[in-house]
Parts: C-alpha cells; sequence; structure tokens
C-alpha cells in the first residue's frame, strides 16, 4: 500500500520550453501532496504544498509563475516547469499525505523525476 | 526555522558491524519525526514515524529512538543491501496558512561492505 508514481521519470528539454510532471497516489486518495528538489549531493528542499481544489502554497524564494502546480483531483497533482532554463536542471520528488481520517502524518514518496534542461 | 542535523555524513561498515546515525532537531513542536532510506537516483522510502520522547520503534534490522533533541537510528548486524542513504526529517506542528512539508537533513550515506 502507499504508493505514488511519478511521470515521467526523466525528461530532456531545451532551454526556454516547459515540462509537465504528473504526480499520483495509486492506491490511496491524497487531500495534500507536497513537491520537493533535490541537487546532486543535496537534500530535499521542499518548494510548495499543493492542496486538492486550491492553490498551492509556496516556500519561500520559489517562484510561483515558474513553476506551476496544479492538484485536480484527490490522486493527481502537476507541477509545470515553465520557461526552463539549466539552472532548473534536478530531481524533482512529489510526496502524497493519505486523506485525514486515514493519516499517519506520513508523507510517502513517489520514485522522481529527473530534469535535465539544455 | 526548523533544522536537522545528520552525523555522521558517511558512514562505512563490514557486514556484521552494528553502529547508529544520529539527528538532531531543532523544531519549535515536533509534530512527527521521521526516517526514510533512499537509493541512488530514487525516491525516499519510509522507514519510521516517531512522535514523542521515548518512543522505539522497530523493522527488520533497524530501531528508531526518540528523544528531545535527537533520534537515533540503529542498525543491528547489517547486510550489503542496507547500502544507501538514510534521510531524517521533521514536521512541525504549525501549519497555519503555509506550507507543512517536511524539512529533511542531509542524509547519512551507509556503505556495508561484504
Amino acid at each position: 500500500g502507499a504508493v505514488v508514481s511519478q511521470h515521467p521519470s526523466w525528461v530532456i528539454c531545451k532551454s526556454g520550453t516547459s515540462v509537465k510532471i504528473e504526480c499520483r497516489s495509486l492506491d490511496f486518495q491524497a487531500t495534500t501532496m507536497f513537491w520537493y528538489r533535490q541537487f546532486p549531493k543535496q537534500s530535499l528542499m521542499l518548494m510548495a504544498t499543493s492542496n486538492e481544489g486550491s492553490k498551492a502554497t509556496y516556500e519561500q524564494g520559489v517562484e510561483k509563475d515558474k513553476f506551476l502546480i496544479n492538484h485536480a483531483s484527490l490522486t493527481l497533482s502537476t507541477l509545470t516547469v515553465t520557461s526552463a532554463h539549466p539552472e532548473d536542471s534536478s530531481f524533482y520528488i512529489c510526496s502524497a499525505e493519505p486523506r485525514r481520517g486515514t493519516s499517519t502524518d506520513t508523507q510517502y514518496f513517489g520514485p522522481g523525476t529527473r530534469l535535465t534542461v539544455l | 526555522e526548523d533544522q536537522v542535523t545528520q552525523s555522521p555524513e558517511a558512514l562505512r561498515l563490514q557486514e556484521g558491524e552494528s553502529s547508529s546515525l544520529n539527528c538532531s532537531y531543532t523544531v519549535s513542536g515536533l509534530r512527527g519525526l521521521f526516517w526514510y532510506r533512499q537509493d541512488p537516483g530514487k525516491g525516499p522510502e519510509f522507514l519510521f514515524t516517531l512522535y514523542s520522547a521515548g518512543e522505539e520503534k522497530e523493522k527488520e534490522r533497524l530501531k528508531a529512538t526518540l528523544t528531545k533533541k535527537e533520534s537515533f537510528l540503529h542498525i543491528t548486524a547489517p547486510k550489503p543491501e542496507d547500502s544507501a542513504t538514510y534521510l531524517c526529517a521533521v514536521r512541525n506542528t504549525y501549519s497555519g496558512g503555509g506550507a507543512d512539508g517536511l524539512t529533511f537533513g542531509k542524509g547519512t550515506h551507509l556503505i556495508i561492505q561484504p
């Protein structure tokens, strides 16, 4: 149980293009999903919190217009990196927290998406 | 601001050699402390959640403990397949109006040699 998937697992794009990453909870409903970024040999840094049916909450320093988050349903959140640049190259990982009432406060993570911007 | 410091940064053990990983944390109100395992190029895999000082949890060769200032991940008689980066994270009780995610440490890179 508590499986989270991400698609794609890796993507290479040209500078200036946009990339969409999907995060799905496969066997549970997630009221809240989170997006993290991990640079090489660094730990995970929270980018934003995504709540179903409402606007995402972004961490300080994360550009809302650059990293668009949509939480369309209780099992799907998407992150769109707009006008990507080489400095956006990173490992993007989502997590999902089971719906309240069944929650253990635990976040379950997806396998990550490796983004390389040329 | 929540802070998590893990030590050592890297640890190399012989198979069967038990040891402990440390996670020191500073948080205004602890909602939970979490241990994850991360293999190269993959997302973190959930291991344990600890909520209050004195709590202990076990899973196979791993045992996590919690005090008011730190947590330990004890690994008993490790095997090569236990090699991974172990991440510690905290979640604050305060979540009003803002992001409610985890604050991670940098991890301990554990290598178990046969």
